[in-house]
């Protein structure tokens, strides 16, 4: 089945650096890869994906993530952090290579961006 | 509707009590997902339902949990003799069938279990 490892649980990042937020996964098949963002008492709401195509994905808010098929890896960056993209991150996939349809999510990234 | 909705936003209940949580996912959405999110933790599959075909199970914990979809739109998971372990935030998504769609999330039920 199609699994998703967010390794880190909290990045903290000053204000204006860039951020990283990284995210491997395993599947069978192709992946379909997906980050989500959750602001505080907010559902969670899509940033960005990849689906094929250019391996280097922008999404809203300037964020953009990087597709490697040999690293098995989809990490979501920015060039420049501000205070408000404080929030939990969530890294998804769905396996082309099995009949599920669901996504399965990682564990989830808290960034914390500082002034 | 523009969004998914979940009703209610809060739900507390005693132990060993039923609960019935609705998701109204947006008009034309043919698949409907429900994921659970504990405190702290990611999302867990709970089931999903695409179009008519047999909801896939696999997700649901105990077979205290079950859900269904009247009409291919609304959604209504129950949780049967509730327990303290249940207290999670549930949240509801939709998406057109397709998989290379993303989800769009409701803004999900907070049960909590006294």
């Amino acid at each position: 089945a199609q699994s998703v490892a967010q390794p880190e649980d909290q990045v903290n990042v000053a204000e204006g650096n860039p951020l990283t937020v990284k995210c491997t996964y395993s599947v069978s098949g192709n992946p379909y890869l997906f980050w989500y963002v959750q602001y505080p008492n907010r559902g969670l709401q899509f940033l960005l994906k990849y689906i094929t195509g250019d391996n280097l994905v922008k999404g809203s808010y300037g964020f953009e993530a990087e597709f490697n098929k040999s690293q098995t890896s989809f990490h979501l960056k920015k060039p420049s952090a501000l205070v408000s993209d404080s929030a939990l991150y969530f890294c998804a996939v769905r396996d082309t290579g099995t009949n599920n349809n669901d996504m399965r999510f990682g564990a989830g990234t808290r960034l914390t961006v500082k002034p | 509707g523009a969004g998914v909705s979940q009703s209610p936003s809060n739900k507390v209940t005693e132990k060993g009590k039923d609960v019935e949580l609705r998701c109204d996912p947006i008009s034309g959405h043919t698949a409907l997902y429900w994921y659970r999110q504990s405190l702290g933790q990611g999302l867990e599959f709970l089931i999903y339902f695409q179009g008519n075909s047999a909801p896939d199970k696999s997700g649901l914990p105990s077979d205290r949990f079950s859900a269904e979809r009247t009409g291919g739109s609304v959604s209504t998971l129950t949780i049967q003799r509730t327990q303290q372990e249940d207290s999670a935030v549930y949240l509801c998504a939709s998406s057109l069938g397709n998989r290379a769609y993303g989800y769009t999330f409701g803004s999900g039920t907070r049960l909590t279990v006294v």
